[in-house]
């Protein structure tokens, strides 16, 4: 196992076209996150997952997204009808869960550009 | 409000000299802090948090609740310490607030 992966690393889109991002978290890890970063900031919380259920939401992540992880492994983050805010780093974490989940390793992310 | 706030962009210091990265957060329950770094072309770590109170590649940093303030030391700064760094928050066991970040710059 080789870490967190994510899929695609870059994508350039045009406005209104609809993306989707996959994730694939360390095995045993059965908590997932989806931050977004953009430029000059920190990673700003999206959404989690514990197992397959999606726990919670980030009021930053609108009606045009949606994220799934239908059986608790991979995880996809989708965004409709995208527009040039959404430009950003899209980057998914994962972690054990309970007393041990304190550590969220990181995947290299996904550099989204809306034209 | 939940907030990390890390008040430097950018901090350039010499090789050898000391090196203070600056963290204050607001939260209202018992906070649970991290400082992650990214080092050029690689991903987000860990680099340690406060429950541990360990000492990782010479750093340390104490939680200090009555100042809000959770600052990243180390006494003699590398030129290999050049790095990202975010001071984040963990809030009720889940997800992560993150600082903007500031970055460490140690020049020869």
């Amino acid at each position: 196992d080789t870490g967190v992966s994510q899929d695609p690393r870059h994508k350039i889109t045009k406005r209104g076209q609809n993306v989707t991002f996959r994730c694939d978290p360390i095995s045993e890890h059965n908590r997932l996150y989806w931050y977004r970063q953009t430029l000059g900031q920190g990673p700003e919380f999206l959404t989690y997952f514990q197992n397959e259920a999606q726990l919670e939401k980030s009021r930053l992540l609108s009606d045009r997204f949606s994220a799934e992880r239908p059986k608790g492994s991979f995880s996809t983050l989708e965004i409709q009808r995208t527009e040039q805010g959404d430009s950003a780093m899209y980057l998914c974490a994962s972690s054990l869960g309970g007393d041990r989940g304190y550590e969220q390793y990181f995947g290299p992310g996904t550099r989204l550009t809306v034209t | 409000a939940q907030r990390v706030t890390q008040p430097e962009k950018l901090l350039s210091v010499f090789k050898g000299a000391p090196v203070e990265l600056k963290c204050n957060y607001s939260y209202s329950g018992s906070p649970e802090l991290f400082w992650y770094v990214q080092y050029s072309r690689q991903r987000l770590q860990l680099l340690l948090r406060h429950i541990s109170r360990e000492s990782i590649k010479g750093f340390t940093a104490d939680l200090n609740k009555g100042e809000t303030s959770f600052h990243l030391k180390k006494p003699f700064a590398q030129e290999e310490d050049s790095a990202m760094y975010y001071c984040a928050l963990r809030r009720a066991g889940t997800a992560l607030i993150f600082g903007k970040g500031t970055t460490l710059s140690v020049s020869s």
